[in-house]
């Protein structure tokens, strides 16, 4: 089956520094990635969406100089949450579309991100 | 704007049978999927329904009403390791998937 992967599992950062969160599909090319926020008993919401080879698009609400998002080949994705705030504490999970089940995404295992 | 409800958590007994409903509002309709997440983990997909009526797979099944603007997962045969969150998810034409507030379900023995 398609299978993602994220690394680092989780990460402990102090405030004000940078972080970067990397997302590989392994068996399959992925031209759109999808990044997620979750908090604590709370549903996922979608941050942006990354295309291959092109910019991200952000959601509504998501300031894009603050989380930046490279998609630099079909199998990776980064996010990079920069001058990160202990309120940027969450849940962070990408999935990736494999193109051949329509709107069925496969996700990684997640990140959990403390910023203290 | 769009909106998908659920009960924010259901009990039931191990063995039992429980029903997870989910009531939409959306912009356009693509259909509902279903996700399971559990506590720490990534959610993994359960099933779609892009026409009305019952999706079957296994012990769980999916149900939907576009006329009611609504459906809902089934499982049956509850077993201990079901306890998770249960999302229904619509897919929003834009290639892009919107979560519904999702269900934390708890099988007790």
């Amino acid at each position: 089956g398609a299978v993602v992967s994220q690394h680092p599992s989780w990460v402990i950062c102090k405030s004000g520094t940078s972080v970067k969160i990397e997302c590989r599909s392994l068996d399959f090319q992925a031209t759109t990635m999808f990044w997620y926020r979750q908090f604590p008993k709370q549903s996922l919401m979608l941050m942006a969406t990354s295309n291959e080879g092109s910019k991200a698009t952000y959601e509504q609400g998501v300031e894009k100089d603050k989380f930046l998002i490279n998609h630099a080949s079909l199998t990776l994705s980064t996010l990079t949450v920069t001058s990160a705030h202990p309120e940027d504490s969450s849940f962070y999970i990408c999935s990736a579309d494999t193109g051949t089940t329509a709107d069925t995404q496969y996700f990684g295992p997640g990140t959990r991100l403390t910023v203290l | 704007g769009q909106s998908l409800e659920q009960p924010s958590e259901v009990t039931a007994v191990e063995g039992a049978i429980v029903q997870i409903n989910c009531t939409y509002q959306t912009s356009g309709f693509y259909g509902l999927s279903w996700y399971q997440q559990h506590d720490g983990g990534a959610p993994t997909f359960l099933s779609y329904n892009g026409l009305d009526g019952l999706e079957e797979t296994g012990r769980f099944s999916s149900f939907l009403s576009r006329s009611d603007s609504y459906g809902y997962l089934l499982l049956q045969e509850l077993q201990m390791k079901d306890s998770a969150s249960y999302f229904c998810v619509a897919p929003t034409g834009a290639n892009n998937l919107f979560f519904g507030t999702g269900t934390r379900l708890t099988v007790i023995p």
